[in-house]
């Protein structure tokens, strides 16, 4: 199975601040990497698919970057509304396996 | 408008059954591959199963034998069959629709149902 690392697992910030996120595959997955949003008590919520696609209506203070085993996350200015859990997701083989998420909060 | 309804979850004994249900609309759930997700409680997220839209099904090593994915195309409604239920097996479940016919984002996702495997 494919091991995603993602960092950190909780994370503090400022409104206005900008705010990365990372995922390590344990091998490569070229550009099949999904980054999702969860509020509490919510389901998850497609932010970015295959990488570096912003899915439609999500704003685009939401980027993502990598390949092969790398990959960013990044909220370039934070907003209050922001505060959740992100998720990273392969796809490349089954199974489907997701990072554990990093909390964010603000400070 | 796409929707996905979970409904089953509940409370049961370890070694029981459950029969989880996802029903969908604004789409055929024979066009998409369609995901099961859970989430333990205060964790993470971890793939259960998905069936492909020729039908095809895979599931996690965890549940491998103990769980099993269907559909029903005139009812266009998506099952996971829960058996020989664990404590391990607690979360709410998510039924999740790919974004086409492949293994690609995840686009909808149901509300979730919760299974609680408890004596």
């Amino acid at each position: 199975d494919i091991q995603m690392t993602q960092s950190p697992s909780s994370l503090s910030a400022s409104v206005g601040d900008r705010v990365t996120i990372t995922c390590q595959a344990s091998q490569d997955i070229s550009k099949f990497l999904n980054w999702y949003q969860q509020k509490p008590g919510k389901a998850p919520k497609l932010l970015i698919y295959d990488t570096s696609n912003l899915e439609k209506g999500v704003p685009s203070r939401f980027s993502g970057s990598g390949s092969g085993t790398d990959f960013t996350f990044t909220i370039s200015s934070l907003q209050p509304e922001d505060i959740a859990t992100y998720f990273c997701q392969q796809y490349d083989y089954l199974p489907i396996t997701f990072g554990q998420g990093t909390r964010l909060e603000i400070k | 408008e796409v929707q996905l309804v979970e409904s089953g979850g509940g409370l049961i004994q370890p070694g029981g059954s459950l029969r989880l249900s996802c029903a969908a609309s604004g789409f055929t759930v024979m066009s998409n591959y369609i995901s099961w997700v859970r989430q333990a409680p205060g964790k993470g997220l971890e793939w259960v199963s998905v069936i492909y839209s020729g039908g095809s099904t895979y599931y996690a090593d965890s549940v491998k034998g103990r769980f099993t994915i269907s559909r029903d195309n005139s009812k266009n409604t998506l099952y996971l069959q829960l058996n020989s239920l664990r404590a391990e097996d607690t979360a709410v479940y998510y039924c999740a629709r790919h974004v086409d016919a492949s293994l690609g984002p995840i686009d909808y996702w149901g509300q979730g149902t919760l299974v609680t495997v408890s004596s």
